[in-house]
């Protein structure tokens, strides 16, 4: 049982544009939920994290939104570059019960010049 | 964020022999490492959980006389392949909690099994 729905599978973007993917969980007894970007050969880097108990967390050009009645979760990534070009990962884990993470299964962004 | 350091990045061993992969954390103490494993274009399935002083728990399916995890000290973790065979070739990842919950990976050991 997939816990962690993650869409679009591939995006692409045009310089400049908004990227957007999308997250839906299953367990509420998540309480934490990263993004990481992993570029092919590398191991997945923390982007940016939010909590339940705020909507939304922006970092740089990076935004999560959540909406903890629907358990969605998002991140946004503004004026999108060609070195955004990844995999990203949505994932989510119970902090209570030693974090183990539960991942979504990955959208390929592809940022076009 | 925190340093999480693996090595080797890069194996390529004979069908039946043991490899050993390291995970460090550098700046840190982790009372908890994960290992993962990653197909090409897919996600990370977990492998197991590593704590420190205690057994490894291991995630369904997974066979833990084939891999053998030791968590020596609050830094240190190990992934032992043993007897490696050719569908054991993957991309071998471990993570490390912080105090704050925050999880950091490392850049990732490309095994490869002759």
């Amino acid at each position: 049982q997939q816990q962690v729905k993650q869409s679009p599978q591939s995006l692409i973007v045009q310089k400049g544009g908004i990227s957007i993917i999308n997250c839906a969980y299953e367990n509420t007894a998540f309480d934490y939920f990263p993004w990481y970007q992993q570029f092919p050969g590398k191991g997945p880097a923390l982007l940016i994290a939010i909590r339940p108990d705020v909507s939304e967390k922006k970092e740089g050009r990076f935004t999560i939104s959540f909406n903890k009645s629907a358990k969605q979760f998002s991140l946004h990534i503004m004026d999108s570059q060609p070195g955004d070009s990844a995999t990203y990962f949505c994932a989510a884990a119970d902090t209570g019960t030693a974090s183990k993470l539960t991942f979504g299964t990955g959208t390929r962004l592809q940022v076009t010049l | 964020g925190a340093v999480v350091s693996q090595h080797p990045s890069r194996v390529i061993c004979k069908s039946g022999t043991s490899v050993k992969i390291e995970c460090r954390s550098l700046d840190f103490q982790a009372t908890t490492m994960f290992w993962y494993r990653q197909f090409p274009k897919q996600s990370l399935m977990l492998m197991a959980t590593s704590n420190e002083g205690s057994k490894a728990t291991y995630e369904q399916g997974v066979e833990k006389d084939k891999f053998l995890i030791n968590h020596a000290s609050l830094t240190l973790s190990t992934l032992t392949v043993t007897s490696a065979h050719p569908e054991d070739s993957s991309f071998y990842i471990c993570s490390a909690r912080t105090s704050h919950g925050e999880l950091f990976f490392g850049e990732g050991s490309r095994l490869t099994v002759l």
